[in-house]
């Protein structure tokens, strides 16, 4: 079963604004990463943040995590319209050597 | 560039066939992994390997099967196609597990059985 689950499922926002994303897992974990995946194409890495880390970022992106609620939010700054896309969290559990889990993914529409 | 390539793109296959669907990836990665995804289960782990010889069956592996005889390949086969199959299908690679490492998708499979 995905360990990660994401929240909103679906989320439309005028260009401009922020989205915010959220991402609630199970297990303890290694790292959590965030995914991006534009329609019909693959998942690409967008950020990693290791258990030990609460806040990272990369341009307009903000992950924060909190290892003891067992979540993570992914905030993305002043949106444009090429952000629209899904976003995956991605959980890298703490036993043994496993795969990552990832969530269901949040369908981002960003509205010019 | 090093990448992952799938092949094919599309298919369509009746109920029944052998199906295989190939995953190349130039990156020199021990460690390679075959999704599915479907409307509101997001991506589902089928197999995956950790080198040559090494695979390992994930959360939806029923009706497929994988072999590894080189680094750079991971082919996945679906023994008799049925319809519940009809997904889109990613491979993916990555380096050596045990560190902090992420996965390089391939650009997807489009399977349908009729």
């Amino acid at each position: 079963s995905q360990q990660g689950e994401e929240d909103p499922q679906a989320l439309s926002i005028q260009e401009g604004e922020n989205a915010t994303m959220n991402c609630s897992y199970k297990t303890s974990i290694n790292n959590l990463q965030w995914y991006r995946q534009n329609s019909g194409r693959g998942l690409v890495h967008l950020i990693l943040i290791r258990s030990n880390e609460r806040e990272k970022h990369s341009g307009r992106l903000r992950v924060t995590l909190d290892t003891s609620k067992k979540s993570s939010s992914l905030l993305i700054t002043a949106s444009r319209a090429a952000d629209t896309a899904s976003y995956f969290c991605a959980t890298d559990p703490f036993s043994g050597n496993t795969p990552l889990v990832f969530g269901k993914g949040t369908r981002l529409s960003v509205i010019a | 560039d090093a990448e992952i390539t799938q092949s094919p793109r599309h298919k369509i296959t009746e109920t029944g066939r052998q199906v295989t669907l190939a995953c190349h990836q130039t990156w020199n990665h021990n460690n390679m992994f075959w999704y599915r995804q479907d409307l509101g289960h997001g991506l589902r782990l089928i197999h995956y390997s950790y080198g040559v010889q090494d695979t390992n069956k994930g959360e939806v592996s029923d009706g497929y099967s994988v072999s590894r005889s080189n680094t750079e390949d991971l082919p996945l086969t679906l023994e008799s196609a049925a319809s519940s199959q009809t997904s889109v299908y990613f491979c993916a690679s990555s380096e050596v597990a045990g560190g902090p490492y992420e996965q390089y998708f391939g650009p997807g499979t489009r399977l349908t059985v009729t």
